[in-house]
């Protein structure tokens, strides 16, 4: 079975600071990484993934993730949040071997303050 | 494209009535997915359909029946609600569930039982 851990629930931080939110995996087979976004009140969006390749991926609004294996880890970071990043943000992971099912972390929610 | 709609957005039931939410997407997408948002729960899986004409059950099905109506169109039925199944719910679909591709969500449906 899989599981995806998201460490913090929030994640307060000031306008223009670099922001990290931290996903840590479990699965024992090969699993593809996803990031998705979710502004209030409105569905989820996806921010990046990882399927294969370069472990550092690039996604939109300036956010990028880093795949690291051995720790099983795929944490986001941007280097300079703007108050439009206020959301909650979830890692996903899905089996490489079975496309249909996303497993969702508990999700952060990264607070911008001016 | 509108691409996936839900409705209603917002509904509030006594406990053991019953309602059905909707789903619909203009992508030309195969598979269809419900999921229920908890706090501090992510995203969890209640049922799917791969493709037009089959249904099957995801993490949490209890409760909860669905019907593929067409392509385009994808419905869960709580047939006697119950003050646990108050969540929000979000339809989602991706076009092929074999490929590589991104669930694409709709806004949601918040659904309080009383």
């Amino acid at each position: 079975a899989q599981s995806v851990t998201q460490l913090d629930s929030q994640v307060p931080v000031f306008e223009e600071a670099p922001v990290e939110l931290r996903c840590n995996y479990s699965s024992s087979v090969s699993v593809y990484l996803f990031w998705y976004v979710q502004y209030p009140n409105q569905g989820l969006q996806l921010l990046l993934k990882y399927l294969s390749g370069s472990t550092l991926v690039k996604g939109i609004n300036g956010f990028e993730a880093e795949f690291n294996k051995s720790q099983t880890s795929f944490h986001l970071r941007k280097p300079s949040v703007h108050i439009s990043d206020t959301a909650e943000y979830f890692c996903a992971v899905r089996r490489m071997d079975s496309s249909y099912k996303l497993i969702f972390g508990s999700g952060t929610r990264l607070l911008v303050r001016p | 494209n509108a691409g996936v709609t839900q409705t209603p957005k917002f509904q509030v039931l006594k406990t053991g009535q019953s309602m059905t939410l909707q789903c619909a997407q203009d992508m030309n997408h195969n598979s269809m997915y419900w999921y229920r948002q908890d706090p501090g729960m992510g995203l969890r899986l209640i049922y799917y359909s791969a493709s037009e004409g089959t249904t099957d059950k995801g993490e949490v099905p209890n409760g909860y029946n669905v019907s593929r109506l067409n392509k385009r169109e994808f419905s869960l039925r709580l047939e006697s609600a119950a003050p646990s199944q108050t969540s929000v719910y979000f339809c989602a679909s991706i076009k092929e569930i074999r490929l590589q591709s991104e669930q694409y969500f709709g806004p949601g449906t918040r659904l309080t039982v009383t």
